[in-house]
């Protein structure tokens, strides 16, 4: 079982909708990061937080907004998204930004906009 | 620019034989790590192995092995006695130095491999 569980795992939402996708982690991890992947892409990096502060944005349009309210949890609030949004959005975690351990993965939120 | 070139989009293996997934990268950095990745159609990313530049012994873990060529800049993956549940995308990645990222370094991705075990 992956040690970081995101969910839903599934969603579907109309263009107008505001939704949000969670993740969580309890392997006392530092670094959190939000992931899109399209089909048969290598996943592109979206935020990354460290130490529950937003560390990097990698120019990602306002109608996406990461929050980390706490060590163990990373929200993704979706608000006015467009179909080309559609993506499998995996959360990572890796123990710290910098240290050069392996990132942990979620099983990953399909996301449809409609 | 740093890059990672898998060559292969696709493979196919017989069951129980080896297969080899090819990785080339590019960096100007001296201290990097390499990383591959598998990922089913289930879409989790699973961690597979890991190898450090200044690492002098290839990584091993359990049927993956990583074939870590510095001078050719070339890190493939070595999966032994192929099963049917390594059916599944394979990436490639590498964490980027300090000397090019400084404090924001990230992960290069790869295309990636798709690889079919036959039965």
């Amino acid at each position: 079982d992956t040690e970081v569980t995101q969910t839903p795992k599934h969603l579907v939402m109309g263009m107008t909708n505001k939704k949000s996708l969670k993740c969580e982690q309890h392997m006392g991890h530092r670094a959190m990061y939000w992931y899109k992947q399209k089909a048969k892409k290598p996943p592109e990096l979206m935020f990354v937080y460290s130490y529950e502060k937003l560390s990097i944005n990698e120019s990602v349009p306002s109608r996406f907004s990461p929050e980390c309210p706490n060590s163990s949890l990373l929200n993704l609030h979706l608000h006015a998204l467009q179909p080309e949004d559609s993506a499998l959005y995996l959360c990572a975690s890796s123990q710290d930004r910098l240290a050069p351990g392996e990132l942990f993965f979620g099983e990953g939120s399909r996301l449809t906009v409609l | 620019a740093q890059k990672i070139t898998q060559t292969q989009p696709g493979m196919f293996v017989q069951e129980k034989e080896a297969v080899t997934l090819d990785c080339t990268y590019d960096t100007s950095d001296q201290s990097y790590g390499l990383f591959w990745y598998k990922q089913p159609s289930s879409g989790e990313m699973i961690f597979l192995i890991y190898q450090g530049s200044y690492d002098e012994q290839n990584a091993t873990e359990g049927r993956y092995s990583l074939n870590f060529q510095k001078a050719r800049k070339s890190a493939n993956l070595v999966i032994s006695a192929s099963q049917l549940g390594d059916s599944a995308m394979y990436f490639c990645a590498m964490r980027e130095g300090f000397r090019n990222a400084g404090n924001n370094r990230k992960l290069i991705w790869g295309l990636g491999t798709s690889l079919a075990v036959n039965p």
